[in-house]
């Protein structure tokens, strides 16, 4: 079955500091990643997605930045972290694009900055 | 532009009773995907249900049912018999047909928390 792992579960960083979350996926070959943050009372925020190795697209301008080393690897990083980074991070997988396929979501990450 | 719009910031039911959370959208395209997903306190989001915008039927899956009325542009899930582990953000999702290569742009609602009552 797949699984996907996503780590550290929280994270505290001082502001300008660099960010660095990743997120694995299991039992599953060339998946659609994706990166989504939550505010905190809010629904979700597409950040960045994945089609394959390398291939990264931004939804929103923002002090982040994704890639994609490995086929089922997706990273989250930051050069310098600002307060308003501070939410709650989400990877996602899914299998193909198509309507009725539904993302599947890792344990998410809250991260505070500081 | 799609949006989601659940109007219901927070509700109560008593356990064993049946609760109605809403969830309307807005879309213009004829082809989208809608999608209910739970939210403990751990922070994971749980897939619940999907309900196709060409469906004959509205969903189900066990406990949760689906409400869905294409002319009115509303997707309410009905979770019947709740249980205090119901007890959870719940968010009502869209995806368009349209979204691009691969990308899952999935729009959500700002989400009803529900606390089931013993």
């Amino acid at each position: 079955s797949q699984t996907i792992h996503q780590w550290p579960a929280t994270l505290v960083q001082p502001v300008g500091s660099p960010l660095s979350l990743e997120c694995t996926v299991e039992g599953t070959s060339n998946p659609n990643l994706y990166w989504y943050r939550q505010a905190a009372g809010r629904g979700l925020q597409l950040l960045f997605y994945s089609v394959g190795i390398g291939q990264i697209s931004s939804e929103v301008p923002q002090n982040l930045s994704a890639s994609r080393p490995q086929d089922r690897q997706f990273i989250l990083s930051s050069k310098k972290l600002l307060l308003s980074d501070s939410g709650f991070y989400l990877c996602a997988w899914s299998v193909h694009q198509t309507v009725n396929t539904e993302a599947f979501f890792g344990q998410g990450t809250r991260l505070t900055v500081v | 532009a799609q949006k989601i719009t659940q109007t219901q910031p927070g509700m109560f039911v008593q356990e064993k009773e049946a609760v109605t959370l809403d969830c309307t959208y807005d879309t213009s395209d004829p082809s989208y995907g809608l999608f209910w997903y739970k939210q403990p306190s751990s922070g994971e989001m749980i897939f619940l249900i999907y309900q196709g915008s060409y469906d004959q039927q509205n969903a189900t899956e066990g406990r949760y049912s689906l409400n869905f009325q294409k002319a009115r542009k509303s997707a309410n899930l009905v979770i019947s018999a709740s249980q205090l582990g119901d007890s959870a953000m719940y968010f009502c999702a869209m995806r368009p047909p349209n979204s691009g290569a691969g990308s899952y742009q999935l729009t959500f609602g700002k989400g009803t928390k529900l606390s089931v009552i013993p």
